[in-house]
């Protein structure tokens, strides 16, 4: 119950392409849902970040979409480029200031 | 990126021998972090720190310690280290926590890492 399943593991997109990740919950406590972004030899970066009584957010290219009844929510990258190209973690707020973690995707976007 | 160095940044050694990693914060924050990763497993909580002389386990505690004597610094030790213990070692720090309506925050900034290699 206190899992965040990840989908998928890795993920090839072209370039201009759209990238979705999902994630999956039980947990219905889970009350902050957020996304990070992580380059190779560097530390996870926060991305964006969504509360369960919003069913979408966007910043820039990336939008989060919230399924509240379904206790999933996916990340979307609009017109990937090459720079995206990164491992992203989705992870959830257990209550006690601790997250809990998908295993990653790895994302390439070919050119 | 919240002023958090890990120190240090590479380090080998070898099985049995105690190693000691060092997370350094420029800002204050009450909470810190140790993660490890490890392909196939994301981020797997180590153990966390909620103040001075405040710890708790993680999901993963098993062979690590942890001390904060001052608020700046949080360091991990193996006591005596496993080859199990390879992995890339990420301190983290929460900011202080901002709520709105019934939910809250809970956004957490990583240092760059340590490559351990126990051999």
């Amino acid at each position: 119950q206190q899992q965040v399943k990840q989908s998928p593991q890795s993920l090839i997109v072209q370039k201009g392409g759209i990238s979705i990740i999902n994630c999956a919950y039980e947990n219905t406590a889970f009350d902050y849902f957020p996304w990070y972004q992580q380059f190779p030899g560097k530390g996870p970066a926060l991305l964006i970040a969504i509360r369960p009584d919003v069913s979408e957010k966007k910043e820039g290219r990336f939008t989060i979409s919230f399924n509240k009844s379904a206790k999933q929510f996916s990340l979307h990258i609009m017109d990937s480029q090459p720079g995206d190209s990164a491992t992203y973690f989705c992870a959830a707020n257990a209550g006690n200031y601790q997250l809990i973690w998908g295993a990653g995707t790895k994302l390439i976007i070919k050119p | 990126d919240a002023g958090i160095t890990q120190s240090p940044r590479h380090k080998v050694t070898e099985t049995g021998t105690p190693v000691t990693l060092r997370c350094h914060q420029t800002e204050n924050h009450r909470y810190m972090y140790w993660y490890r990763q490890d392909p196939g497993h994301g981020l797997r909580l180590i153990h966390y720190s909620y103040g001075v002389k405040d710890t708790d386990k993680g999901e993963v505690s098993d062979g690590y310690s942890v001390s904060r004597s001052k608020t700046e610094d949080f360091l991990l030790t193996l006591e005596s280290a496993t080859s199990s213990q390879t992995s890339v070692y990420f301190c983290a720090i929460k900011k202080a926590q901002r709520t709105s309506g019934a939910s809250s925050y809970n956004e957490q900034f990583f240092g760059p890492g340590t490559r351990l290699t126990v051999l």
